[in-house]
């Protein structure tokens, strides 16, 4: 199995909908992020949460919202998707004393 | 700010041919720095890293060297796989960022048999 789960790996939806996606990760690390990978641009940083009670925004969190439930769980939302949201999503942890992310399979949201 | 700069995709190679993806990095202090791969399909994962200047990390052939002076960090293996045909992703952590990694756009790699 996965150390870090992401859900659904495939979304289509429609302009203005409310979206959420879930990631759950095994390894026992406190810190997890949310990317976006777009073709050309690399990644790039939407959210990032320290431990369950600290959320920090990224580069890019215009439009989206995230919600740490538990060490292991965090959830990105766009509470009215739009079509330039259509990406790839990234969950990731990271062990603080090596710096290594780890990611998950990634989602892949298409917003029409 | 801190930034990443890699050569362009996408790149094709025969088997057994030799690889060198060019990377190169602006950021303040002492950054650490990585490769990440991500093959079709699936997330990214650590190929190899290096911490401070003149390391040089390797993993399954591939090695990369920490050039400070270039601020460079070239990504090489001698002889490359079918199976190495994948996306890589140059990327470095600051000093005292918290947490914050910045990545490359990434350079796409092709190998045909």
């Amino acid at each position: 199995d996965a150390d870090v789960t992401q859900t659904p790996r495939n979304r289509i939806t429609k302009t203005g909908k409310r979206i959420m996606l879930e990631c759950s990760q095994t390894k026992g690390h406190d810190r997890m992020y949310w990317y976006r990978q777009d073709p050309g641009l690399g990644l790039q940083l939407i959210y990032y949460s320290f431990d369950v009670k600290d959320i920090n925004k990224g580069e890019i969190s215009d439009g989206y919202s995230v919600s740490r439930q538990a060490q292991a769980k965090f959830s990105l939302s766009l509470e009215s998707a739009i079509p330039n949201q259509t990406a790839l999503y990234f969950c990731a942890t990271s062990d603080f004393r090596t710096g290594e992310l780890f990611f998950g399979e990634g989602s892949r949201l298409t917003v029409l | 700010g801190n930034s990443v700069t890699q050569m362009e995709g996408p790149v094709t190679l025969s088997e057994e041919a030799f690889l060198t993806i060019n990377c190169t990095y602006t950021a303040t202090g002492y950054p650490s720095l990585f490769w990440y791969v991500q093959y079709p399909g699936e997330g990214l994962q650590l190929l190899l890293k290096a911490t401070k200047a003149d390391d040089k990390g390797s993993n399954k052939g591939f090695e990369a060297t920490y050039r400070k002076e270039t601020t460079s960090f070239h990504l090489e293996k001698g002889s490359v796989q079918v199976s190495d045909s994948a996306v890589y992703f140059c990327a470095l952590k600051a000093a005292g960022s918290g947490q914050n990694f910045v990545f490359g756009p990434g350079t796409r790699l092709s190998v045909l048999p």
